[in-house]
């Protein structure tokens, strides 16, 4: 089955202390991407790759990291989160132009 | 201004009912123009892609209009199973060749019996 898995899907975590979303996807996809989505607002993108080792921010990228040695895994890291990345996340992938794909989202609590 | 504009609702409506949003854009010379379905704290599926010439997919119709930077989504004969927060989404000009897409915030649908 095509799609995009991301975990953990619900993560809470304290001040300072590194974590690692995964995101991975099965569709042989150039293009992935990491969304935040916050109450009242669209999401906003924080990362995005246009293939292997070509990764560029997006619109919100402070505080977060991203690699992308695979073609099908796009992790994002917090190095040292914060309570304003309390957030839900989305990875999402596609071809080109193409439709989105999205994870299911992880749902972080940053304390 | 933001780049993507929605009603947030909600929208209350019976079983049956025809609902219209509509989303605004701020660039005029963006390109392509899709509605994506959310439901509550899942991820966003693609509902539609909207046409100049507008397009028709069973109940659900979207319009493009350029003169006035406008979408629209409409739902005829509701369902509750139509109840979730409906995405408007823009890809602006220029994307360098990647799939940049601004999302609007969202409207949201309740479809009630």
């Amino acid at each position: 089955e095509a799609q995009v898995t991301q975990n953990p899907r619900y993560l809470i975590t304290v001040t300072g202390k590194k974590l690692t979303v995964t995101c991975s996807q099965n569709m042989n996809h150039e293009y992935m991407s990491w969304y935040r989505q916050d109450p009242g607002l669209g999401l906003r993108q924080i990362y995005y790759s246009m293939n292997v080792e070509v990764t560029d921010k997006g619109d919100v990228p402070e505080g977060y990291k991203v690699s992308r040695k695979e073609k099908r895994n796009f992790p994002l890291i917090l190095e040292s989160p914060s309570p304003n990345q309390t957030s839900l996340y989305f990875c999402a992938s596609s071809k080109s132009n193409e439709k989105l794909f999205f994870g299911s989202g992880t749902q972080l609590s940053v304390l | 201004r933001k780049e993507v504009e929605q009603d947030p609702g909600p929208f209350n409506v019976p079983e049956g009912a025809t609902v219209a949003f509509n989303c605004t854009y701020s660039n005029s010379a963006s390109q392509s123009f899709f509605w994506y379905r959310q439901d509550c704290r899942k991820e966003p599926k693609l509902l539609m892609s909207v046409y100049s010439s507008g397009n028709e997919d069973g109940r659900f119709t979207a319009q493009l209009n350029r003169a006035s930077q406008y979408i629209s989504l409409l739902i005829r004969d509701s369902k509750l199973s139509d109840s979730a927060t409906y995405l408007c989404v823009v890809r602006p000009p220029f994307s360098g060749g990647y799939n940049k897409l601004i999302f609007g915030a969202g409207t949201r649908l309740a479809v009630h019996p």
